[in-house]
């Protein structure tokens, strides 16, 4: 079974500031590994994924994330915020190949300040 | 380029009505998902479907039923609305492809309230 566990319901940065959204996850096998946005209103969109290649993984908009097996993490970050990266983000993961269902966490709402 | 489209995006329920939520995709994905979002608890599955013709419960399926009428739609009906069933829906679709867990492809959500 896999699950997933977002520390934090809400950061706050500043404009220009580092992003670090945090996410620890547990599964009994190999897992694959997803950050996705949610802007107001909207549905999730996938922002990126770890599927057992690079440990380092870039996303869209700048972000990127890093798998550590040892720390079961998969941290989100972006090194200088922007006010239009203010959204909701959600981890997710997954058993590995073939058909699986996503688990997620209970998301992180990040706001930005100028 | 529609993508995932669902029906209807508000509805305001009485306790005890019952309606259903209408989902359709154009990618040609074989797997199709229904989610609510609540404040808090992040997406939580409620019913899936991995190819056509085959449904099975999620996470919490108690007070929904399905119905994968084809390749393209993924239906969720509520029987009988409890003010539990107050959330965001979400309508997935997705193309597992062979040794790699597809991208989950999400509508827009479904805002319920039952009163």
């Amino acid at each position: 079974a896999q699950s997933v566990t977002q520390l934090g319901s809400h950061v706050s940065v500043s404009e220009g500031a580092l992003v670090l959204l945090r996410c620890n996850y547990s599964s009994s096998v190999p897992p694959y590994l997803f950050w996705y946005v949610q802007y107001p209103n909207q549905g999730l969109q996938l922002l990126l994924k770890y599927t057992s290649a690079a440990t380092l993984v870039k996303g869209i908009n700048g972000f990127e994330a890093e798998f550590k097996k040892s720390e079961t993490s998969f941290h989100l970050t972006k090194p200088s915020a922007h006010m239009s990266d203010a959204a909701e983000y959600f981890c997710a993961v997954s058993g590995g190949t073939g058909f699986q269902k996503l688990v997620f966490g209970t998301g992180t709402r990040l706001l930005v300040s100028p | 380029n529609a993508g995932v489209t669902q029906t209807p995006k508000f509805q305001v329920l009485k306790t005890g009505q019952s309606m259903t939520l209408q989902c359709a995709q154009d990618m040609n994905h074989n797997s199709m998902y229904w989610y609510r979002q609540d404040p808090g608890m992040g997406l939580r599955l409620i019913y899936y479907s991995a190819s056509e013709g085959t449904t099975d419960k999620g996470e919490v399926p108690n007070g929904y039923n399905v119905s994968r009428l084809n390749k393209r739609e993924f239906s969720l009906r509520l029987e009988s609305a409890a003010p539990s069933q107050t959330s965001v829906y979400f309508c997935a679709s997705t193309i597992p492809a062979s040794g790699e867990s597809g991208e989950l492809f999400f509508g827009e959500g479904s805002r319920l309230t039952v009163l």
